[in-house]
């Protein structure tokens, strides 16, 4: 079955850019509708939707993230990444990456996004401190 | 404050039956599918409802979803402690130019 990693630095100084990579193994990130997103979630707080990419390159953004962050994926290692610029305390998170959403088609023909987030990663802990 | 919003928490007694809400909007809940996921401490959320009412393989039936209008629902009967653990609904909201993923603020469910 399909299982998620993610990699990256535990400690990053603040106003410093965070690359996290996430690997995919037990399935190529090329198959199916599925898209690929990263998640965080606060000490003690619930869960934000950072982002997400397709295999192709096409990328969705949180509106409130959007003017820091930038996604990408190399198919040929079947990761994908996240950077974070200009990290700051609030920034501080357990970060997760998950397979998901996916875009289906109504009876219209009109498509949609199903939020189904499986499987996840299971997180890396970034804090954010000089 | 989340758009979606949810008790922060319930409880109810091993064996009885307890409701965990979540209310959005037309924008998000009342025209998209919700999904819920079940965070026990220090792991990542695990997948328990998808598409409003579907259990993925291996998610027992004491779990069940649904959604009304703009509101959507997760039901577990027969409680057991092993569930007492943090639950999240979430749905998508295209807004703007690109939409996005909402979760509900998380609720916290005790099994007394």
């Amino acid at each position: 079955q399909v299982q998620l990693q993610e990699a990256g630095p535990g400690l990053v100084k603040p106003s410093q850019t965070l690359s996290l990579t996430c690997t995919v193994s037990g399935g190529s990130i090329t198959s199916g509708d599925s898209y690929w997103s990263w998640i965080r979630q606060p000490p003690g707080k619930g869960l934000e939707w950072i982002g997400y990419i397709y295999y192709s390159g096409t990328t969705y953004y949180s509106p409130s993230l959007k003017s820091r962050i930038t996604l990408s994926v190399d198919t040929s290692k079947n990761q994908f990444y996240l950077k974070l610029r200009s990290m700051t305390a609030a920034d501080t998170a357990v970060y997760f990456c998950a397979r998901g959403p996916s875009q289906y088609y109504d009876s219209g023909g009109y498509p949609g996004i199903k939020t189904s987030f499986d499987p996840w990663g299971q997180g890396t802990l970034v804090t954010v401190s000089s | 404050q989340s758009v979606l919003t949810q008790p922060p928490s319930v409880s109810a007694p091993p064996g009885q039956k307890v409701t965990i809400s979540c209310s959005g909007s037309n924008s998000n809940i009342g025209n998209n599918y919700v999904s819920w996921y079940q965070q026990f401490p220090g792991t990542a959320p695990k997948l328990l409802i998808y598409d409003n009412d579907k259990r993925p393989s291996g998610i027992p039936d004491r779990f069940s979803g649904s959604k009304f209008d703009t509101s959507a629902t997760l039901d577990i009967t027969g409680l057991q402690t092993g569930d007492e653990a943090d639950y999240y609904c979430a749905t998508w909201d295209p807004r703007l130019s690109s939409g996005d993923a909402l979760f509900g603020g998380g609720t916290k469910l005790t099994v007394l």
